[in-house]
């Protein structure tokens, strides 16, 4: 029973254009949604959240939506570089009392042909 | 403190062998969290630390897998009798909670079992 879903593998975009990365998610309890970004041989590294009570969040060319009621959201980003081709991780996050508990979605694995 | 570290960064070993793998959390985390990805997936929540205490462990951690955490600081995951089904990054993460950024991980240990 996957939680976070991911429902496109893989994506390409053309350097300068925007990105749009999909995640749709199950469970109604999740406190936040994280995107962690991960490159060949390294460890996911956190990118951007949003709390589960705001539909927007931004940081610089990155941009987070996300729609409550059809539990669904999306990472935006423009302009698109190279070196941001890696692999995109939709996670959700519930506050427990005893621990934080982060739920990965499968991943998208993002290219940025120059 | 230069985030989470985790050794060795390879391992290939033979089926039936035993195996551990070590984590240094980032010093002031009290939280520290293993989990598993296999090709083509997400990370998967193996079992979480709070302080010394291991407080949740996935149903993914079979009798072969065993997690220590003495005094609180670095973690052990020992998988004995290892088979192929084994093979995977183990990802070892921290946290300072409650956080609404989920973990810092580290690189990981790719477990190669043959």
């Amino acid at each position: 029973d996957q939680q976070v879903k991911q429902n496109s593998p893989s994506l390409s975009v053309q350097e300068g254009r925007i990105s749009i990365l999909n995640c749709d998610y199950t469970n109604s309890m999740f406190d936040y949604f994280l995107w962690y970004k991960k490159y060949p041989a390294e460890g996911p590294t956190f990118l951007i959240s949003i709390s589960s009570i705001k539909d927007k969040n931004e940081d610089g060319r990155f941009t987070v939506f996300l729609n409550k009621s059809a539990k669904h959201l999306s990472l935006h980003i423009v302009p698109s570089q190279p070196g941001d081709s890696a692999v995109y991780f939709c996670a959700a996050l519930e506050l427990k009392t005893s621990y934080d508990k982060v739920i990965f979605g499968p991943g998208t694995s993002l290219s940025v042909i120059p | 403190d230069t985030g989470v570290s985790q050794n060795p960064r390879h391992k290939i070993t033979k089926r039936g062998q035993n195996v551990t793998f070590r984590c240094d959390p980032i010093s002031e985390h009290n939280r520290l969290y293993w989990y598993r990805q296999t090709l083509g997936q997400g990370p998967e929540f193996l079992t979480y630390f709070q302080n010394e205490a291991q407080l949740e462990k996935s149903r993914l951690l079979s009798d072969r897998f065993s997690a220590e955490r003495p005094k609180g600081s670095f973690s052990t995951l020992e998988i004995q009798r290892t088979e192929q089904g084994d093979s995977a990054m183990y990802l070892c993460a921290s946290s300072l909670a409650p956080s609404n950024y989920g973990y810092t991980f580290g690189s990981g240990t790719r477990l190669t079992v043959v």
